[in-house]
């Protein structure tokens, strides 16, 4: 139980384009979902905290216009990258939050490349 | 505020060599959990273990083994006779579990295994 799914798990796309990166908990409700990037040889950094039909919570920093994020359903949050550079390119993950819990479970991983 | 320090950045042992990760936290609450996780190559997040701040109790499980000291705020992790697939990255994580806060992780301690 408690799986959380991404897709793709790899893209890659051309600067100035979109790209959208879905995160689905198969298994369990979520109302709350966290985004994280992750450079290489760094740590995981919080992007924004995503709430069910609600508005997401972007850390600072992260600018909201440029990673457009929704969470139309229990399940599923999605993550788009609006006019991407080639400083984008990054390891994006997901985490899905156990509606009710503190519980949080990753998803794979989406690595996403902008040349 | 909550912060996780990982004072060692990169390690690197011989295979069949006993091995700790540090990890020192600081936080107000008294109620939180305390996670380690490792993360291969592929990027994907494995859990490790959770250790609830109530329970001091040392773990054990096969060739890991985690070592909690309130006293001292830390959360160690030890892997006996390391191998080469041992060799990965491993973040130690903090989190409150009322309200909705995401897990707050260390930088991370890269090892690696030579055999």
């Amino acid at each position: 139980g408690a799986v959380v799914s991404q897709h793709p798990s790899w893209v890659i796309c051309k600067s100035g384009t979109s790209v959208k990166i879905e995160c689905r908990s198969l298994d369990f409700q979520a109302t709350t979902m966290f985004w994280y990037r992750q450079f290489p040889k760094q740590s995981l950094m919080l992007m924004a905290t995503s709430n069910e039909g609600s508005k997401a919570t972007y850390e600072q920093g992260v600018e909201k216009d440029k990673f457009l994020i929704n969470h139309a359903s229990l399940t599923l949050s999605t993550l788009t990258v609006t006019s991407a550079h080639p400083e984008d390119s990054s390891f994006y993950i997901c985490s899905a939050r156990i509606s009710g819990t503190y519980e949080q479970y990753f998803g794979p991983g989406t690595r996403l490349t902008v040349t | 505020a909550q912060k996780v320090t990982q004072a060692q950045t990169e390690i690197s042992v011989v295979e069949k060599e006993d091995v700790t990760l540090d990890c020192v936290y600081e936080t107000r609450d008294t109620t939180y959990y305390l996670f380690w996780y490792k993360q291969p190559p592929s990027g994907e997040l494995v859990f490790l273990i959770r250790r609830n701040s109530f329970d001091e109790q040392n773990e054990i499980s096969g060739r890991y083994s985690w070592n909690f000291q309130k006293s001292t705020s830390s959360f160690n992790f030890t892997i006996t006779a390391s191998q080469v697939v041992d060799s990965a990255v491993y973040f130690c994580a903090l989190i409150n579990p009322r309200g909705n806060t995401p897990l707050v992780f260390g930088k991370g301690t890269r090892l690696s295994v030579i055999a």
